[in-house]
């Protein structure tokens, strides 16, 4: 079965990038649709975009500017990218499958086990 | 406004129905999909366009969802229900998630 799983510093300094990436084994990121979801330390979940297996684009408003999403279907990773990172950027960051093709019957049915992000100066 | 409303906590006694409400504005035009979170571990869908069950969710578990309100019926409650629920839908600026359900189950 598909699984995902993030990786990535766990430590980047304020107003630097940064960079996760999420590998996808066990299926094709060349058949779906992905997101980065977002959870701050005792916080609920944002989301933060997703990209299409054809590399279209959409991004959460709030972080339009600093978020870049892409993928690599030769390696079956996609990526996450966010500037100018400050203590507020501090999360659990999370790369989910969706179940769906960017409509608005989308939900996120298999989700990497998240990794922590602490920005910190 | 697009943001979905929770009530912070929820709870139930064992073996009694449990319900989580999401309002949103218009949310019944919407299609909603929840998710359970136990401590320390990654959200797991439980309901998906409104009311349909991934494999493996338990018929207990149910959604309804007209109007301004989205719900999430859980019956005979066990103490593996136990956990942060979180619905979510999309609107014209991407997806929302609810800010979280606490369910207890005393």
């Amino acid at each position: 079965q598909v699984q995902l799983r993030e990786s990535g510093p766990g430590l980047v300094k304020t107003s630097e990038t940064l960079s996760l990436t999420c590998t996808v084994s066990g299926g094709s990121i060349s058949t779906s649709y992905w997101s980065w979801i977002r959870q701050p330390p005792g916080e609920g979940l944002g989301w933060i975009g997703y990209i299409s297996y054809s590399g279209s684009t959409n991004y959460n408003p709030s972080l339009r500017g600093r978020v870049t999403i892409s993928l690599d279907t030769s390696k079956n990773n996609f990526f996450l990218t966010l500037t100018s990172v400050t203590a507020s950027d501090t999360a659990v960051y999370y790369c989910a499958r969706h179940k769906g093709y960017g409509q608005t019957t989308d939900a996120f049915d298999i989700w990497g086990q998240g990794t922590l992000v602490t920005v910190s100066s | 406004s697009n943001e979905l409303t929770q009530p912070p906590s929820v709870s139930v006694s064992p073996g009694q129905t449990a319900s989580i409400s999401c309002s949103g504005d218009k949310l019944g035009s919407r299609y909603v999909s929840w998710y359970r979170q136990r401590p320390g571990q990654s959200p797991v869908l439980v309901i998906h366009q409104d009311r349909k069950r991934p494999s493996g969710v338990p018929e207990r578990l149910s959604g309804s969802n007209s109007g301004n309100t989205a719900t999430l019926t859980i019956s005979e409650t066990q103490d593996v229900d136990e956990g942060d629920y979180y619905c979510q839908a999309w609107d014209s600026n991407g997806g929302v998630f609810g800010g979280g359900t606490k369910l207890t189950v005393l």
